[in-house]
């Protein structure tokens, strides 16, 4: 089975802090997407990579970085967290078909 | 611009009723995907069924089947016999036609209440 594991399922973290999300998949995948999830807006693309060192905006980059050094980690950095970046993170791989997600963070910026 | 919407924000049906959450989309490409996926309160996203843009069958997986209607560009998802477990947020998506990458843009979302 295809696991993808982030590093927090729960974060708390102060206005002006540097967050750093992880995300690793175990099946070798080309793909790998970063998501926020916002009730009544469903799930919006913050980034995705193809492959290691490549990476692309999605619909909302802004306020956001990614890093992908190795095939199966892609990291999801916001360099000076801010209140409106409170929300529920999912990290997710595919090669053709399906994406398969990992459990998600819950980031709270007080 | 590609767009996937749920128009359904909740929906409650009766223990092992069936019930259809609405998804429809836009695109201007032949060729596309759409999925289905479930999210229950834990918060992981479960894949669920997927239909091809050029698939002549209706996608079914279990007691899941897609409602594919191509001219009417939607993508119903039909479960039969619900279930309490299948309590959760439902979310209807579409694979990018154009740019590969297999990026997908997600609906809304429907909140499904089982009730027994």
């Amino acid at each position: 089975d295809v696991k993808v594991t982030q590093s927090s399922r729960y974060l708390v973290k102060r206005t002006g802090e540097k967050v750093f999300l992880e995300c690793v998949q175990d099946m070798d995948h080309e793909n790998m997407f970063w998501y926020r999830q916002d009730p009544g807006l469903g799930l919006r693309l913050i980034y995705f990579s193809y492959d290691v060192k490549m990476k692309e905006k999605g619909d909302i980059p802004e306020g956001y970085s990614v890093s992908r050094e190795k095939k199966e980690r892609f990291s999801l950095i916001l360099e000076s967290a801010s209140t409106n970046q409170t929300s529920m993170y999912l990290c997710a791989s595919s090669l053709l078909g399906e994406q398969f997600f990992g459990p998600g963070t819950r980031l709270t910026v007080l | 611009a590609q767009k996937i919407t749920q128009t359904q924000p909740g929906m409650f049906v009766q223990e092992k009723e069936a019930v259809t959450l609405d998804c429809t989309y836009d695109t201007s490409d032949q060729s596309y995907g759409l999925f289905w996926y479930k999210q229950p309160s834990s918060g992981e996203m479960i894949f669920l069924i997927y239909q091809g843009s050029y698939d002549e069958q209706n996608a079914t997986e279990g007691r899941y089947s897609l409602n594919f209607q191509k001219a009417r560009k939607s993508a119903n998802l039909v479960i039969s016999a619900s279930q309490l477990g299948d309590s959760a947020m439902y979310f209807c998506a579409m694979r990018e036609p154009s740019g590969g990458y297999n990026k997908l843009i997600f609906g809304a979302g429907t909140r499904l209440a089982v009730h027994p």
